[in-house]
């Protein structure tokens, strides 16, 4: 049972344009939520968080939007850029109690942003 | 710059072999984790620690085991290695088990088993 649903296998947009990256959970105890960016062969790195009591947290071109009635998050990267090029992954933490505080992952998105 | 290390980057090695695998922080952060992934797929917790001397297993069942006898030290290890167990995985650290704190990764083991 998915907690943490990335719906979108792939998704590809032009070089300058905007990229957004869905993500849903479930489980109604995650507070905190942070987006991760991995290239093939590497570990993910950290991008962005969000903590339930915003609805957005801003960091340079990227953007993550939290509704928390719809238990929808989304990465919004302007402009986009050939190097964006990777798998988005969407994480999800309960801090008390729901997850025991352990990252709960999405199965990933690929971004390809063409030149 | 997160500093994580694991060794080795890829490892292929034969069935029934015994493996470790290496992860070190120097960070000093407290909780600690293995992930494991398959392509296309999510990132699986297998087994996390919450400092020394603590190990717990995570969502997803591992025949692998772990130790934690020292903070920076997390190695894995699987005492006889299957075709299935061919995967990516992946250490991860962070500062505690609560709190707004990202989690710094490894560059990652692949693993393959012959």
């Amino acid at each position: 049972d998915q907690q943490v649903k990335q719906n979108s296998p792939s998704l590809s947009v032009q070089e300058g344009r905007i990229s957004i990256l869905n993500c849903d959970y479930t489980n109604s105890m995650f507070d905190y939520f942070l987006w991760y960016k991995k290239y093939p062969a590497e570990g993910p790195t950290f991008l962005i968080s969000i903590s339930s009591i915003k609805d957005k947290n801003e960091d340079g071109r990227f953007t993550v939007f939290l509704n928390k009635s719809a238990k929808h998050l989304s990465l919004h990267i302007v402009p986009s850029q050939p190097g964006d090029s990777a798998v988005y992954f969407c994480a999800a933490m309960g801090r008390y109690g729901g997850s025991q505080g352990n990252l709960i992952f999405g199965k990933g998105t690929k971004l390809s942003v063409k030149p | 710059e997160a500093d994580i290390y694991q060794t080795p980057r890829y490892l292929v090695i034969g069935t029934g072999k015994k493996i470790t695998l290496e992860c070190s922080q120097t960070m000093g952060h407290d909780k600690m984790y293995w992930y494991q992934q398959d392509p296309g797929m999510e990132l699986h917790l297998i087994h996390y620690s919450y400092g020394v001397n603590s190990t717990e297993k995570g969502d997803l069942s591992s025949e692998s085991t772990v130790s934690r006898i020292r903070t920076e030290h997390f190695p894995l290890t699987l005492e006889s290695a299957r075709p299935s167990h061919t995967s990516q995985y992946l250490c991860a650290s962070s500062e505690g088990s609560s709190g707004n704190t990202e989690a710094f990764f490894g560059q990652g083991t692949r693993l393959t088993v012959v």
